[in-house]
C-alpha cells in the first residue's frame, strides 16, 4: 500500500529556530506539492515540483522558506527563521498526472 | 484566479441519513478531486472527477462540467463518516495546482 510519508508528525520549536520538514513521494510519481492548512486560511498551495524541478513557489514566503528535492525520494521544505504564525499543519502530497495523494502532515507549532 | 465554493459549510445528521455535498468552481476544470479530512487530520482521496459519474460503495460523485458544478453523495451515513469533506479543483492551463473550496464539516450522530 503505497502512501506518502512525511517526518517528523509534531514539531514544537521556539521562534528563530530553522525548522525542517521531509516528505517521502510515492515511487513512480513526478509531481510534489507542499500545502500549509491553518483555520484561516485554509490549506494553500506552497511550492511544487515536477520531475524534481520547483515550477511554483509563488505561495510561499520567500525571505524564509524554502523547498527543494534532493532526489526522487526526498523532498524538504525548511523554515528559518520560523515564526509564530508559521504555527500550522504541513501537508505533503505527490501524483502522477491529476490525483494526488496527501502524507499524514507536520504539525508545527512556534513559541 | 478560479473560485471555488463549497456547501454547505456545517452539516449535522444521524447515522442512517442521506447527504449531499455541493461544490461551485467558476471556471472550466481540467482536474476536480473530493476529499475527505478525518477527524485525526488526514486527507484521504475519494474521487478523481473532472466530469461524469463514480461510485465507490456508499459514496458517489457526479460533476457536471459545462455547469461548473459538483455534487458528493453519502448514503446510508455512519459516524465514520464524519470530518471535513474538501473539493479541489485545477483550472485551465494544466498547471496541476489544486484549489481548495474550504469544505463542509459534516456530524454524523449515533
Amino acid at each position: 500500500d503505497a502512501r506518502v510519508t512525511q517526518t517528523p508528525r509534531h514539531k514544537v520549536t521556539e521562534m528563530g529556530q530553522e525548522v525542517t520538514m521531509r516528505c517521502q513521494p510515492i515511487l513512480g510519481h513526478n509531481t510534489v506539492f507542499w500545502y500549509r492548512q491553518t483555520m484561516m486560511q485554509g490549506l494553500e498551495l506552497l511550492a511544487y515540483f515536477r520531475n524534481r524541478a520547483p515550477l511554483d513557489d509563488s505561495g510561499m514566503p520567500k525571505d524564509r522558506f524554502s523547498a527543494e528535492m534532493p532526489d526522487a525520494t526526498l523532498a524538504t521544505l525548511k523554515i528559518q527563521p520560523s515564526e509564530p504564525r508559521d504555527s500550522a499543519v504541513y501537508f505533503c502530497a505527490s501524483g502522477r498526472r491529476y490525483e494526488q495523494y496527501f502524507g499524514p502532515g507536520t504539525r508545527l507549532t512556534v513559541t | 484566479g478560479i473560485q471555488v465554493e463549497q456547501s454547505p459549510p456545517d452539516l449535522i445528521l444521524q447515522e442512517g441519513a442521506n447527504s449531499t455535498l455541493r461544490c461551485n468552481f467558476s471556471d472550466s476544470v481540467n482536474n476536480l478531486q473530493w476529499f475527505h479530512q478525518n477527524p485525526w487530520g488526514q486527507l484521504i482521496n475519494l474521487f478523481y472527477i473532472p466530469s461524469g459519474t463514480k461510485q465507490n460503495g456508499r459514496l458517489s460523485a457526479t460533476t457536471v462540467a459545462t455547469e461548473r458544478y459538483s455534487l458528493l453523495y453519502i448514503s446510508s451515513s455512519q459516524t465514520t463518516d464524519s470530518g471535513v469533506y474538501f473539493c479541489a479543483v485545477e483550472g485551465p492551463g494544466g498547471s496541476e495546482k489544486l484549489v481548495f473550496g474550504k469544505g463542509t464539516k459534516l456530524t454524523v450522530n449515533p
